[in-house]
C-alpha cells in the first residue's frame, strides 16, 4: 500500500525558513515525480512545486519561485520542501502527493504551516 | 494558461445521483482532468481520470458508485446512490504549460 508522510510543519515568523520532509512507502520511489500541494485554511488546492523523475527538472508556482526549493534524496524514498522568506499568506496544509499515470495517484495527510508573527 | 471551472456547491439526496462537472477554458477542450475527493478533514484522495472522449479510469478502490464522462470542453463526475460519506469536496486537476499543475476552484457536494 503507497503511504506518503509529510513532517516539518510548524509555527514561523515571516522572513524565517522552513524545510517540509515526506516519506514514500509501498513503491519504488525513484520511479515516479513527486509534487507539493497547498490548502490554505478553508480555501481550494494550490499546486507549489513538482519535481520530474525521468528528466530531473524541477517547478514552482509563481507565487512560490525564488522563495521555496524541491528536492528529493531517492535513497531515502524522500521529498524536501525548503520554504525561505516565508510570508502569512503560506499559512496552509502543505500535501504531498505522488505522480502516477500523469495524474496524483495517492496524497499523504499533509503538514500544516503557519507563519505569523 | 488553462483554466478549470467548478461550479462552488452542489446538493443532492441520499441515495440518488449527482453529476458534478468541470469545464476547460477555451483552447483545451481536448485536455483530460483527474478528480479528486476530499472528505472533511481529511487529505485528498484520487478518484479517476477522465479524457476527452469520454474514457476513464479510477484509482485503486473507488468504488462503482463514481463514474466519469465527457463532453467537449466539459467533464463530468456522477455518484449514484449517494452515501453520506460522498459529502466532500471535489476537486478537477489538469496541466498547464511547463510543466505546472492546475485545480479547479472544487465544488462542495452536501448529501441531504
Amino acid at each position: 500500500e503507497v503511504q506518503l508522510v509529510e513532517s516539518g510543519g510548524g509555527l514561523v515568523q515571516p522572513g524565517r525558513s522552513l524545510r517540509l520532509s515526506c516519506a514514500g512507502y509501498g513503491f519504488t520511489f525513484e520511479d515516479y515525480a513527486m509534487h507539493w500541494v497547498r490548502q490554505a485554511p478553508g480555501k481550494g488546492l494550490e499546486w507549489v512545486s513538482g519535481f520530474s523523475w525521468s528528466s530531473g527538472s524541477v517547478n514552482y508556482a509563481d507565487s512560490v519561485k525564488g522563495r521555496f526549493t524541491i528536492s528529493r534524496d531517492n535513497a531515502r524514498n524522500s521529498l524536501y520542501l525548503q520554504m525561505n522568506s516565508l510570508k502569512t499568506e503560506d499559512t496552509a496544509l502543505y500535501y504531498c502527493a505522488k505522480e502516477g499515470g500523469g495524474y496524483f495517484d495517492s496524497w499523504g495527510q499533509g503538514t500544516l504551516v503557519t507563519v505569523s508573527s | 494558461q488553462v483554466v478549470l471551472t467548478q461550479s462552488f456547491s452542489a446538493s443532492a439526496s441520499l441515495g440518488a445521483s449527482v453529476k458534478l462537472t468541470c469545464t476547460l477554458s477555451s483552447g483545451h477542450s481536448s485536455y483530460a482532468i483527474a478528480w479528486h475527493q476530499q472528505q472533511p478533514e481529511k487529505g485528498p484522495r484520487y478518484l479517476m481520470k477522465v479524457n476527452s472522449d469520454g474514457s476513464h479510469s479510477k484509482g485503486d478502490g473507488i468504488p462503482d458508485r463514481f463514474s466519469g464522462s465527457s463532453s467537449g470542453a466539459e467533464r463530468y463526475l456522477t455518484v449514484s446512490g449517494l452515501q453520506s460519506e460522498d459529502e466532500a469536496d471535489y476537486y478537477c486537476q489538469t496541466w498547464g504549460t511547463g510543466f505546472h499543475v492546475v485545480f479547479g476552484g472544487g465544488t462542495k457536494l452536501t448529501v441531504l
